[in-house]
């Protein structure tokens, strides 16, 4: 079945830059998108596509990806940055498209 | 901007059938999919279904035999129907409109999303 992993929970000191990763056989074949989400609140996208950024994301967001990994870096992490972070793709199941996200990781930025 | 605003029953019991709408309004409702994502208390999202304006429509495998999505483009709203819901059906509901409907260069991100509904069943 179509999967994607991501670590629970990661932390980074405030400033400093931290890499959320996704993985899953689906990334070899579909974009990565990244949402974030804060308690109470509906995710809001950060990242798509290659790189790309929707507008008001800060440039401390970026993309990558290789082979079947996908990251989500924050460069200069802020205290605001702290939240739940879910990657996204698309796959399909016989010819059946099909929307997947990560299980999430919680970013604390101490 | 791009508003969705969604509404529907908050409280069931099991076996009865939950029913949700969204209404859009601020841009065009041709060229997208319109999504339901649902999330249970304290654990990630899960990706229910989707249809685009023509009405053509995807369920996640899990959930296929119950749940029907439908649109209504002359109100520009779309709907969710889940039958014979039990407590693990439990979850905050989210309607979600992607950036476009070409999902080769993008994978389709949920750029837009409705505020959310919890969905309680007891």
């Amino acid at each position: 079945s179509s999967e994607l992993t991501q670590d629970p929970a990661v932390s980074v000191a405030l400033g400093q830059t931290v890499r959320i990763t996704c993985q899953g056989d689906s990334l070899r074949r579909y974009y990565t998108s990244w949402y974030q989400q804060k308690p109470g609140q509906a995710p809001l996208l950060v990242i798509y596509g290659k790189n790309n950024r929707p507008s008001g994301i800060p440039d401390r967001f970026s993309g990558s990806s290789s082979g079947n990994t996908a990251s989500l870096t924050i460069t200069g992490a802020q205290a605001e940055d702290e939240a739940d972070y879910y990657c996204n793709s698309r796959d399909t199941i016989g010819n059946h498209p099909y929307v997947i996200f990560g299980g999430g990781t919680k970013l604390t930025v101490l | 901007q791009v508003q969705l605003q969604q509404w529907g029953a908050g409280l069931l019991k099991p076996a009865e059938t939950l029913s949700l709408t969204c209404a859009v309004s601020g841009g065009s409702f041709s060229a997208y999919y319109w999504t339901w994502i649902r999330q249970p208390p304290g654990k990630g999202l899960e990706w229910i279904g989707e249809i685009n304006h023509s009405g053509s429509t995807s369920y996640n495998p899990s959930l296929k035999s119950r749940v029907t999505i439908s649109v209504d483009t002359s109100k520009n709203q779309f709907s969710l129907k889940l039958t014979s819901v039990h407590a693990a059906d439990t979850a905050v509901y989210y309607c979600a409109r992607t950036l476009g409907a070409d999902c080769s260069s993008t994978s389709c991100p949920f750029v837009y999303w409705g505020q959310g509904t919890l969905v309680t069943v007891s």
